[in-house]
């Protein structure tokens, strides 16, 4: 089955330590994207990276880091500088020839005590 | 800035019952639009999406949503709800061209059986 992976689904650190979530890609698709869902306020682009080795910096990306080595990963580190760290943070993928339709992951849950 | 603005953050409606939900927009160049849903613990999955053309567009489960160009919105239709539609509905924009696609908050629809 074609899709994205995101691992864990749950996630929980402590205040101060960098954690990394993984978003894995078997979709052949160039473009990948990590966003942050936090309630009543939509979904924000954390970085996105149009092809290997190179990203962008979204919306809110202070405190993150992201590396893009292989076309179908794209890992984001939520470092220790995020000052509000705990959210559901979703991975997508699309190719941007078809109007940049966004395929999603099933997200991951990070909670930092 | 680019934005999209969902005018209802909570809806609920009996089963049967018409829906309506309205999504505008700013940006003055040709857009790429769509909807995602969110169903409870599942998957944020595309709705429908408008590219070009016909500009009442057609989705799955019964869904619709038309296009008009000199009002700036995508307002998503259902004649009848079921339980089953309970769940998250963002609408999102993507200038044509562009990687980055502007999410809207998000409306939480409830369908009362």
């Amino acid at each position: 089955d074609g899709g994205i992976t995101q691992s864990p689904k749950y996630l929980f650190r402590k205040e101060g330590q960098n954690v990394t979530l993984s978003c894995e890609q078997n979709l052949n698709h160039d473009a990948m994207y990590w966003y942050r869902q936090d309630p009543g306020q939509g979904l924000r682009l954390i970085y996105y990276s149009q092809i290997v080795n190179d990203f962008q910096k979204g919306d809110i990306a202070e405190g993150y880091s992201v590396s893009r080595e292989k076309k179908e990963s794209f890992p984001l580190t939520v470092t220790s500088a995020q000052k509000n760290p705990t959210a559901f943070y979703l991975c997508a993928s699309s190719i941007a020839t078809r109007g940049n339709e966004q395929f999603f992951g099933p997200g991951t849950r990070l909670t930092v005590l | 800035a680019q934005s999209v603005s969902q005018h209802n953050h909570h809806v609920i409606l009996s089963e049967a019952a018409s829906l309506e939900l309205g999504c505008n927009y700013s940006y003055g160049g040709t857009v790429n639009l769509f909807w995602y849903v969110q169903y409870p613990g599942q998957h944020l999955q595309l709705l429908l999406k408008y590219f070009s053309g016909d500009p009442l567009v057609k989705g799955i489960k019964g869904f619709e949503a038309e296009f008009i160009k000199s009002k700036f919105s995508f307002n998503l239709r259902k004649p009848s709800v079921q339980w089953s539609d309970t769940a998250e509905y963002f609408c999102a924009v993507n200038a044509r061209g562009n990687y980055q696609l502007i999410w809207g908050a998000g409306t939480k629809l409830i369908i009362k059986p």
